[in-house]
């Protein structure tokens, strides 16, 4: 079945530090790639997404490239700050295999900015 | 706009006792899910619906049973709570147009501790 990884956590950052948040994932179709994003005590929330191989996500100065010769959709950003402190997932969408409206989520990667 | 609500925030039970959890959207949201959220597992997928009346099982559907009477309500049961139920649980809403669904807006959460 459909799967993604995710770097373990918790990654530590000084502020206006570089981040990438690694994520690979399998799949049996061409699926869509996503990153949520999850504020303390509130739910997840999409932060960006790809639909095809080579298409960037962005939104709110992170990026990922989905990247089907690797299977990877990496989370960057180029300066991180206190407020990006949170958990972040990657998910999939496959409707090759008639898994119907799933998402299918990473175990999450908790990023801590310090300033 | 309330977005997704939940209800309870938290609750503790007794193995063998039962309650309801009560997720509610605002949206016109015509599709519904809840989810399981545990350490290092990520999210997954109990039951969703895809419209009033519907329901379906995703991923980790055993022990949990749900109804969707009304459009903007989905309930989650636990007939016969288990410790292994213990859980932070998080319903979530989207739209049903194609490429959108993947789209899904969060409720804050309920925790569920099974003694």
């Amino acid at each position: 079945g459909d799967s993604v990884t995710q770097m373990e956590g918790p990654v530590t950052l000084s502020e206006e530090a570089f981040l990438t948040i690694n994520c690979t994932y399998t799949a049996t179709g061409y699926p869509s790639l996503f990153w949520y994003v999850q504020y303390p005590g509130e739910g997840l929330q999409l932060l960006l997404k790809a639909t095809k191989a080579d298409d960037k996500g962005s939104n709110k100065g992170f990026e990922a490239t989905y990247r089907k010769e690797t299977t990877s959709f990496h989370l960057e950003k180029g300066s991180v700050q206190v407020s990006d402190s949170a958990v972040y997932f990657c998910a999939l969408s496959d409707m090759s295999n008639n898994a119907g409206n799933m998402l299918t989520f990473g175990g999450g990667t908790r990023l801590m900015v310090k300033p | 706009n309330a977005g997704v609500t939940q209800t309870p925030k938290f609750r503790v039970l007794k193995t063998g006792q039962s309650m309801t959890l009560l997720c509610a959207q605002d949206m016109n949201h015509e599709y519904m899910y809840w989810y399981r959220q545990d350490p290092g597992m990520g999210l997954r997928l109990i039951h969703y619906s895809v419209g009033e009346g519907t329901t379906a099982k995703g991923e980790v559907p055993d022990g949990y049973n749900v109804s969707r009477l009304k459009k903007q309500n989905f309930l989650l049961g636990l007939e016969s709570a288990a410790p292994s139920q213990t859980s932070v649980y998080f319903c979530a809403s989207s739209f049903a147009v194609a490429g959108n669904w993947e789209t899904q807006y969060f409720g804050p959460g309920t925790r569920l501790l099974v003694l």
